[in-house]
């Protein structure tokens, strides 16, 4: 398997544009999970999925925010209108509740909001 | 709440010699997992060690082995024989089966040659 694939790498917009983040999550995998990484607030989940549902959101930031699940191998994450506080490192994740429980994550995007 | 403390914000070692990366959480569960994982430059968040707290014994991994304390709510992580591509940060989490996965802030971990 090629592991959780996340896309872009790196992105780079101006405040107030729209960015969208995605990812694919292990095959066969049922929870998908959306940290964001900053050297302040470290490593936050910011939603997670159980079969394609969103169980808790609670950790996104604002309703700037949102992600979808529209099928089990995508996931996106959208921020709009974007703002330089939401520069950070954008970390898509997948485990199988029934297989083992650790949580294998993509190669993240960095997002820099100017 | 869960959460997961990691108390060493920055930590070092010579090359070759052993250190031990500190973990608390914090919890009334009795079933739960813990994991270190390893986060080098590239940013690829990598697992060094899983435990489940249902077992006694420490988890190993070669070089990699656990001190976990379940009621004392400590999972110590310690490295033997430390290797330069050990320098990396270390992340301490804690997971209910099932549900999400919680982090510690994290330590920086420098090996000198």
């Amino acid at each position: 398997d090629a592991g959780v694939i996340q896309s872009p790498r790196h992105e780079v917009t101006e405040m107030g544009q729209e960015v969208t983040l995605r990812c694919k999550p292990i095959s066969g995998h049922d929870y998908l999970f959306w940290y964001r990484q900053t050297m302040m607030r470290g490593l936050e989940l910011l939603i997670y999925f159980n079969n394609n549902v969103p169980i808790d959101d609670s950790g996104m930031p604002e309703d700037r925010f949102s992600a979808k699940m529209p099928n089990a191998s995508f996931s996106t994450l959208k921020i709009q209108p974007s703002e330089p506080r939401d520069s950070a490192v954008y970390f898509c994740a997948s485990s199988s509740g029934t297989l083992g429980t650790e949580a294998f994550f993509g190669q993240g995007t960095r997002l820099t909001v100017v | 709440a869960q959460t997961v403390t990691q108390s060493q914000p920055e930590m070092s070692v010579q090359e070759a010699e052993t250190v031990t990366l500190s973990c608390t959480y914090d919890t009334s569960e009795s079933d739960y997992y813990l994991f270190w994982y390893k986060q080098p430059p590239s940013r690829q968040m990598i697992l060094v060690i899983r435990q489940e707290a249902y077992k006694q014994q420490n988890a190993t991994e070669n070089r990699f082995s656990v001190n976990f304390q379940k009621a004392a709510k400590s999972f110590s992580l310690k490295i033997s024989d430390s290797q330069l591509g050990d320098a990396a940060m270390y992340f301490c989490a804690y997971k209910l089966p099932a549900l999400d996965m919680r982090f510690g802030a994290g330590t920086r971990l420098t090996v000198k040659p």
